[in-house]
């Protein structure tokens, strides 16, 4: 079964230290694996998308890496803010038969809520 | 531009009775999804659609209903309304398909609960 794990649950950290969330998925022919932030109330908005031969890729103070051979990917938030509070969706997506992308086949993590504390 | 937007922000229902949740988007996005988020969990897809008269189920369509008359609205119905269909229900839509590159743009969410 396609599944995508995140860790940890939750963490609370201060103001001004960073922090790496992880994701480990089984997902497979993977195609592209996606972060995505969620304020609460509001709906997720994309913080990074990578295809299989991307091993980080950077959103101003958010990092993510991937190791497609391992199956894992980790989101790194440098110098947390604030308005970094929010639960962080690792999304993977499926490869197609055909070598393409399917549509609507992606499977979520069920996030990792990070409190930021001042 | 307003991106994606639902109605209504929440809602109570009966067991039994119905109810349309609304979705419109202004980015002439041929694709749009329903999601339900349950606590603690991930993101299900209840429908798609690739663009107007054309729609798919999901991961969970069973208990709902969708129509894509226009490009820009993408409702999804409740017949008759349980309390397994208490959730934070999300509409989204992308430029392409969802597994592609393109983003996906989500809306605010309906947060619905049904007693």
């Amino acid at each position: 079964k396609n599944q995508v794990e995140q860790s940890p649950q939750s963490l609370i950290i201060l103001e001004g230290k960073n922090c790496t969330l992880q994701c480990n998925y089984t997902v497979s022919p993977f195609s592209n694996l996606r972060w995505y932030k969620q304020d609460t109330g509001r709906g997720p908005v994309s913080l990074t998308i990578m295809t299989f031969s991307e091993n980080t890729k950077s959103n101003g103070r958010y990092t993510a890496t991937l190791d497609a051979d391992t199956k894992q990917s980790s989101l790194h938030i440098t110098a947390s803010q604030l308005s970094d509070s929010a639960s962080y969706i690792c999304v993977v997506s499926l490869l197609t038969n055909a070598g393409g992308t399917s549509y609507g086949k992606l499977t979520f993590g069920q996030g990792t809520i990070l409190t930021v504390h001042p | 531009n307003a991106g994606v937007t639902q109605t209504p922000k929440f809602r109570i229902l009966k067991i039994g009775q119905s109810m349309t949740l609304q979705c419109t988007q202004d980015m002439n996005h041929n694709y749009m999804y329903w999601y339900r988020q349950d606590p603690g969990m991930g993101l299900k897809l209840i429908y798609y659609s690739v663009g107007a008269g054309i729609t798919d189920k999901g991961e969970v369509p069973n208990g709902y209903n969708v129509s894509r008359s226009t490009t820009e609205d993408f409702p999804l119905r409740l017949e008759l309304a349980a309390p397994s269909q208490t959730s934070v229900y999300f509409c989204a839509s992308s430029y392409t398909g969802g597994g592609g590159l393109y983003e996906q743009y989500f809306g605010p969410g309906t947060r619905l609960t049904v007693t």
